[in-house]
Formats: structure tokens, C-alpha cells, sequence
């Protein structure tokens, strides 16, 4: 079980240029979730997928960010059009579906200048 | 909708003794759990303690234990013989439990525990 992994880990791009973010599960994680933390405060959702389903999107993902998990395993996060307010940390995680436990990765750090 | 609140933006405590984070929550739901996690700097988010609120016993993981008063929808966790490897930042969280599966957390804005030697 080698984790949730995340690439790339850091990311500075300049204002209007598009990123994305890639994230790999934990082997048999059916559920994948995507939030966005800013300095000194905690995670917010932003969406999830059952498999290759996105089920859920938070008012927080607006039409410039696009999230795909499109064969049920690793899931990229697209933001277009960057905004020096899209500077955050982006984590994804994962589970299996009847467990309770969420599993996080390291992270991916977007500076927006 | 969930809320979660921590009023305590920094604690320290002195290497071996022991410290309490306070958590407060907020839910219409009647079946949620609730978790602490560690976020170590630079360092991935870690499940701590796990507690569901149909469960009066509270939930304790060797060192880490909490305080579940569910009518007073407080959660507060106590870390005994602190260690500096305990040093980072704390996030209470909360779920909504629907058919053995919880979908996204809530989490409160964090408490930084800082370690001295």
C-alpha cells in the first residue's frame, strides 16, 4: 500500500496560465475526494467520485476548475485561466466504500503570481 | 450543512504532560462521525481518533483519547505524555454517515500544538 499519491507537489505558474493536478488513489479506493486549503485554515471539499462517477461538486469549484477520474483509478484536477486567489494547497484522498477512514496525500501546492 | 469550530488557533504544552483540544460541531443529522487529524509541516494529513455518534464510549488510540459530550456536540481531544513528534497542526472534522459510507468532511480551522522541550 504505497498511499494517495500526488504530482506535482509544487506548482508556481503565472496568472492565466492553466495547471493541473494529478492524484492516484490507494489500490481498490472506489472514492476519491478533492479539497482546497488555504494558509491557517482547514480543507474544504470541492468534489468526489465513486469510481468514475463525480457525484458531488462544492459551490467552490467554479466553471475554471474541471475535476476527471475518467477509468475509476487516478483523478486530475484542471483549473484554467489561473487567479492569484486559486493559491492554495490542493489535497486529494481517498476510501473504500464501507469504511470510514479517509486517506490523504501530500498535497499539491499551486502559487498563482 | 455541518459546521465545525475550534476555538484555540494555538496551544503548547510542556514534552510529557498533557493538553486538551476543544472542537465544538454543529449538525442536523443524527448519525455522523467525528475525527481528529494531524497535519504534520510539509507532511501529509493523518487520521488521529475516530469517534461515531451513536457510540456513548469514548473512542482512545494509546495516548490519544477524547471527551464526546454529544448533547453539548463537543468533541474535545486530550494527547497524554506528549512527545514532540506530536508537534503539528490539528483539524476536528465531521461526516454525515449514510449506508456504512461518509462522503466529504467538514473541518473546523485547526489548533497548532507546539511541543516544548
Amino acid at each position: 500500500d504505497t498511499g494517495v499519491s500526488q504530482d506535482p507537489r509544487h506548482k508556481i505558474t503565472k496568472r492565466g496560465q492553466n495547471v493541473t493536478f494529478r492524484c492516484d488513489p490507494i489500490s481498490e479506493h472506489n472514492r476519491l475526494y478533492w479539497y482546497r486549503q488555504t494558509l491557517g485554515q482547514g480543507p474544504e471539499f470541492l468534489t468526489y467520485f465513486q469510481n468514475e462517477a463525480q457525484l458531488e461538486k462544492s459551490r467552490l469549484l467554479s466553471d475554471r476548475f474541471s475535476a476527471e477520474r475518467p477509468k475509476g483509478s487516478f483523478s486530475t484536477l484542471e483549473i484554467q485561466r489561473t487567479e492569484q486567489g486559486d493559491s492554495a494547497m490542493y489535497l486529494c484522498a481517498s476510501k473504500r466504500t464501507g469504511e470510514n477512514t479517509i486517506y490523504f496525500g501530500e498535497g499539491s501546492w499551486l502559487t498563482v503570481v | 450543512a455541518q459546521t465545525v469550530t475550534q476555538s484555540q488557533p494555538e496551544m503548547s504544552v510542556q514534552e510529557a504532560e498533557t493538553v486538551t483540544l476543544s472542537c465544538t460541531y454543529d449538525t442536523s443529522e443524527s448519525d455522523y462521525y467525528l475525527f481528529w487529524y494531524k497535519q504534520p509541516p510539509s507532511r501529509q494529513m493523518i487520521l488521529v481518533i475516530r469517534q461515531e455518534a451513536y457510540k456513548q464510549q469514548n473512542a482512545t488510540e494509546n495516548r490519544f483519547s477524547v471527551n464526546f459530550q454529544k448533547a453539548a456536540k463537543s468533541f474535545s481531544l486530550k494527547i497524554s505524555d506528549s512527545q514532540l513528534g506530536d508537534a503539528a497542526m490539528y483539524f476536528c472534522a465531521s461526516t454525515i454517515a449514510r449506508n456504512f459510507g461518509n462522503e466529504k468532511l467538514t473541518f473546523g480551522t485547526g489548533t497548532r500544538l507546539t511541543i516544548i522541550p
